[in-house]
């Protein structure tokens, strides 16, 4: 099975200020087909998760461009500047191969 | 807009079954493929089980696999989970959750129910 760890487990921001996200997969994510499925989601408090990113890089419907996400191969990264409240809660990303998701990083104010 | 209402959850006795279900609208169920994503209580996401638009094409993670049964009713755009000989472990809130993708090991989820809970215990 593709292991998913996520770092660091907790990130304290200040707001406005700007932060980064590491998922790293067991295996390489690159599909047959050339393209790498690695996706990222946040959970808000008491919410259920949202989509934020998809295939790596792309934001998905009504994601601000606060939002980006980077990575190949077995590391990936999201980065989130100009933070604001409403980004906080727990982010995952999610490999589909087998549908694993990544343990979570919870974002909270310094 | 896509809305995706889960029901069905509560308290059951280790052994017992419960069947959740999730009424989709605002987009054509039987274009997407569905899938149950279960959350335990302080945990992360873990995927439960994915089918195919048809229906015929079904998928379950190990620990679920022979207790539950995903299935869809496309006439009333709704996706269910018949949950069998329950047990403790089996306590989360579960997602019912739209699918993306072309085929297999291309598949994400871009939208997602509120959630119900399922509480296993005596």
């Amino acid at each position: 099975d593709v292991l998913m760890t996520q770092t660091p487990v907790s990130l304290p921001v200040s707001l406005g200020g700007q932060v980064s996200i590491s998922c790293r997969s067991s295996q390489s994510l690159v599909h047959s087909d050339g393209n790498t499925y690695l996706h990222w989601y946040l959970q808000k408090p008491g919410q259920s998760p949202q989509l934020l990113i998809y295939r790596v890089s792309n934001r998905f419907s009504g994601v601000p461009d606060r939002f980006s996400g980077s990575g190949s191969g077995t590391d990936f990264t999201l980065k989130i500047s100009r933070v604001e409240p409403e980004d906080l809660g727990v982010y995952y990303c999610l490999q589909s191969t087998h549908y694993t998701f990544g343990a979570g990083t919870k974002l909270e104010l310094k | 807009e896509v809305q995706l209402v889960e029901s069905g959850g509560g308290l059951v006795q280790p052994g017992r079954s419960l069947k959740l279900s999730c009424a989709a609208s605002g987009f054509t169920f039987s274009n997407y493929g569905m899938a149950w994503v279960c959350q335990a209580p302080t945990k992360g996401l873990e995927w439960v089980a994915s089918i195919s638009t048809g229906g015929g094409n079904t998928y379950y993670r190990d620990s679920v696999k022979g207790r539950f049964t995903i299935s869809r009713d496309n006439a009333k755009n709704t996706l269910y989970l018949q949950m069998d000989s329950l047990r403790s472990e089996d306590t989360a809130t579960y997602y019912c959750a739209r699918r993306r993708g072309y085929y297999d090991g291309t598949f994400y989820f871009d939208y997602w129910g509120q959630g119900v809970m399922v509480t296993v215990s005596s």
